[in-house]
């Protein structure tokens, strides 16, 4: 089944714990990225990766970090949580087709308190 | 920036009532339109999407029409079923790979 898996899927801290929130795709696509869930918000865009070692800043990369050493993972990195990353967190995936961009598909949500 | 800017909720409709949720969009270039569905507990959805002007995307009897001229992207069902209730958000992608999310619209939709 083509899918984006996150895990922990919930997940409680304390601030300057570190932490790291998986996500896994197994539809061969190059692009991948992470956003956060807020009330009144929507969604924002943490991070963006649009292949193997290439990773690029969305509209709220602040106190967050990513890697992509391999097509199918994109991991979220706290290295110092703060109470203000409390939120819910989602990993998405797409190809881009030849006629341009395809379809997102998006993770379960990895819901996220730092107390 | 680029951002969306879409109806404040929460909406509430009775079965078979006509739905409109307004969404306009400020961007440079020529973006795409999308609009995404949430259910309870669960990541978005795809519901339809828009790639250039006057384009029309339709799915499960919604639709939305990418208007340049008013930079608007509103999303219609002419009858609404409960199972329609979720929370739905607009969205655009630019010219390169960022996307800007609305702030969601919350549907509840009453027999």
């Amino acid at each position: 089944e083509a899918q984006v898996t996150q895990n922990p899927r919930y997940l409680i801290t304390v601030t300057g714990k570190k932490l790291t929130v998986t996500c896994s795709q197994n539809m061969n696509h190059e692009y991948m990225s992470w956003y956060r869930q807020d009330p009144g918000l929507g969604l924002r865009q943490i991070y963006y990766s649009m292949n193997v070692e290439v990773t690029d800043k969305g509209d709220v990369p602040e106190g967050y970090k990513v890697s992509r050493k391999e097509k199918r993972n994109f991991p979220l990195i706290l290295e110092s949580p703060s109470p203000n990353q409390t939120s819910l967190y989602f990993c998405a995936s797409y190809k881009q087709g030849a006629l341009g961009f395809d379809e997102q598909f998006f993770g379960p949500g990895t819901r996220l308190t730092v107390l | 920036g680029d951002s969306v800017t879409q109806m404040e909720g929460p909406v509430t409709l009775s079965e078979e009532a006509c739905l409109t949720i307004n969404c306009t969009y400020t961007a440079t270039g020529y973006p795409s339109l999308f609009w995404y569905v949430q259910y309870p507990g669960e990541g978005l959805q795809l519901l339809l999407k828009a790639t250039k002007a006057d384009d029309k995307g339709s799915n499960k009897g919604f639709e939305a029409t990418y208007r340049k001229e008013t930079t608007s992207f509103h999303l219609e069902k002419g009858s609404v079923q409960v199972s329609d209730s979720a929370v739905y958000f607009c969205a655009l992608k630019d010219t390169g790979n960022q996307f800007y999310f609305g702030t969601g619209t919350s549907l509840t939709v009453i027999p």
